[in-house]
């Protein structure tokens, strides 16, 4: 079974500093895909940044960018250039490239944006 | 372009009883998953829906039970409510091409049920 874990429950940043959040995870399965949500206060949950498993070169979305170790089955997240309105709970998933795609969730870091 | 969307947002419920979550998917997707997300917690697949069938189911049990329409729209069903029933209900929408499902899943807001 596939598992996602992140090892930081709280994180916190200065405004305008770059933060990194963890995640490792379990699979024996070779082409996935991995996502970094965002779940504010309001609860919607938003995605944040996606990588496919077979592309080498990490995702970059503006101020977010991921470092992706497919041996090491890690996907931290970092956020450069931090604002007040990153503040929220962060999750990792994994997902599987087969046709019903069940993503598995990480239990969620929780940033908080100092200013 | 209309996102995904859920209703009620807040629900309470005593035990025993039964309730019946909704979920509309984001233009042009078809298939919808169901995530349950207790509090300081992931959330938790609970099973998909596509072509009006379910498609996989995570481990949960059999009173939890949905449906999808023609026009992609789901329920979610949960039976003989327990206490533990409490959490956000999150739905999420995609769309499949042939067999090859897409590789990004939107979220609705969520229904917050609370069972006392």
């Amino acid at each position: 079974a596939q598992t996602v874990t992140q090892s930081q429950p709280e994180m916190s940043v200065q405004e305008a500093e770059t933060v990194t959040l963890s995640c490792t995870y379990d699979t024996s399965e070779s082409d996935y895909y991995l996502f970094w949500y965002k779940q504010p206060p309001s609860r919607q949950m938003i995605l944040v940044i996606r990588q496919e498993a077979y592309k080498q070169q990490n995702a970059t979305e503006n101020r977010f960018s991921v470092n992706f170790q497919k041996a090491a089955k890690s996907f931290s997240l970092k956020i450069s250039d931090s604002q007040l309105g990153d503040a929220a709970m962060y999750f990792c998933a994994y997902r599987p490239r087969d046709n019903a795609g069940k993503s598995t969730f990480g239990d969620g870091t929780t940033l908080t944006v100092k200013p | 372009d209309a996102g995904v969307t859920q209703s009620p947002t807040h629900l309470i419920k005593t035990r025993g009883q039964q309730v019946t979550l909704r979920c509309s998917p984001k233009s042009g997707h078809d298939t919808v998953s169901w995530y349950q997300q207790a509090l300081g917690q992931g959330p938790q697949f609970i099973f998909q829906y596509y072509e009006e069938e379910e498609r996989q189911r995570g481990n949960f049990p059999d009173r939890f039970s949905g449906h999808q329409f023609p026009n992609y729209s789901s329920e979610l069903n949960v039976n003989a409510l327990l206490l533990g029933d409490s959490a956000l209900y999150l739905c999420a929408s995609s769309w499949t091409s042939g067999n090859l499902l897409t590789d990004t899943q939107y979220f609705g807001p969520g229904t917050r049920l609370t069972v006392l």
